[in-house]
């Protein structure tokens, strides 16, 4: 079966310091991967996507994920956090060939960061 | 004005009562879907449409149902609440080719 594990529930982090929130998926030969951010009292919106290509996927607000296809990870990071990135991380997999119709998201990475 | 709506925003609703939330989109997109997001628990599927034609179940879908309108419409029912369907309820959509998903604000229940 399908799964998206974020190990880790909750990132404390001190501001402009580097952070990386880490997400594993079963393997498949094919996927989709995302990352969405939510912030407190919001919807989700995407900070980025690997569907093919280059493994290194840059995303808005300074985030980038990798694609580590023999890991089967897809850990999001950033160099330098600001208070503002405060928020809930998912990550997310859809899975192929032929299914890419469906999203399993993992279970969320609250990130806080303290000034 | 937002590509997707959701209406209520908030509910609080007694046990055994029915509920319908609703979702409203402005991309033309045929896909649509229904979470629920659970601390600890992420966002799980709980139905999924691709057209008006096609209802598809997720993972949990005991105790819901929906219905598709119109390509812009997909509400779902709680046919008699329970409280342990307190919960935030998340819509969205997706394009022809399934690399992003749209989501609404929410809509957060409490079942009393």
């Amino acid at each position: 079966a399908q799964s998206v594990t974020q190990l880790d529930s909750q990132v404390p982090v001190f501001e402009e310091a580097p952070v990386e929130l880490r997400c594993n998926y079963s393997s498949s030969v094919s996927v989709y991967l995302f990352w969405y951010v939510q912030y407190p009292n919001q919807g989700l919106q995407l900070l980025l996507k690997y569907l093919s290509g280059s493994t290194l996927v840059k995303g808005i607000n300074g985030f980038e994920a990798e694609f580590n296809k023999s890991q089967t990870s897809f850990h999001l990071r950033k160099p330098s956090v600001h208070i503002s990135d405060t928020a809930e991380y998912f990550c997310a997999v859809s899975w192929g060939p032929g299914n890419f119709n469906k999203f399993y998201f993992g279970s969320g990475t609250k990130l806080n960061v303290k000034p | 004005d937002a590509d997707v709506t959701q209406t209520p925003r908030n509910r609080i609703t007694k046990t055994g009562k029915r509920i319908m939330l609703e979702c409203s989109q402005t991309k033309g997109h045929d896909r649509m879907y229904w979470y629920r997001q659970d601390p600890g628990l992420g966002l799980r599927l709980i139905y999924y449409s691709f057209d008006v034609k096609d209802i598809n179940k997720g993972e949990i879908s005991d105790g819901y149902s929906v219905s598709r309108q119109a390509q812009a419409k997909f509400s779902l029912s709680l046919e008699s609440a329970i409280p342990n369907q307190t919960a935030l309820y998340f819509c969205a959509t997706s394009g022809p080719n399934y690399n992003e998903q749209f989501f609404g604000p929410g809509t957060r229940l409490t079942v009393l």
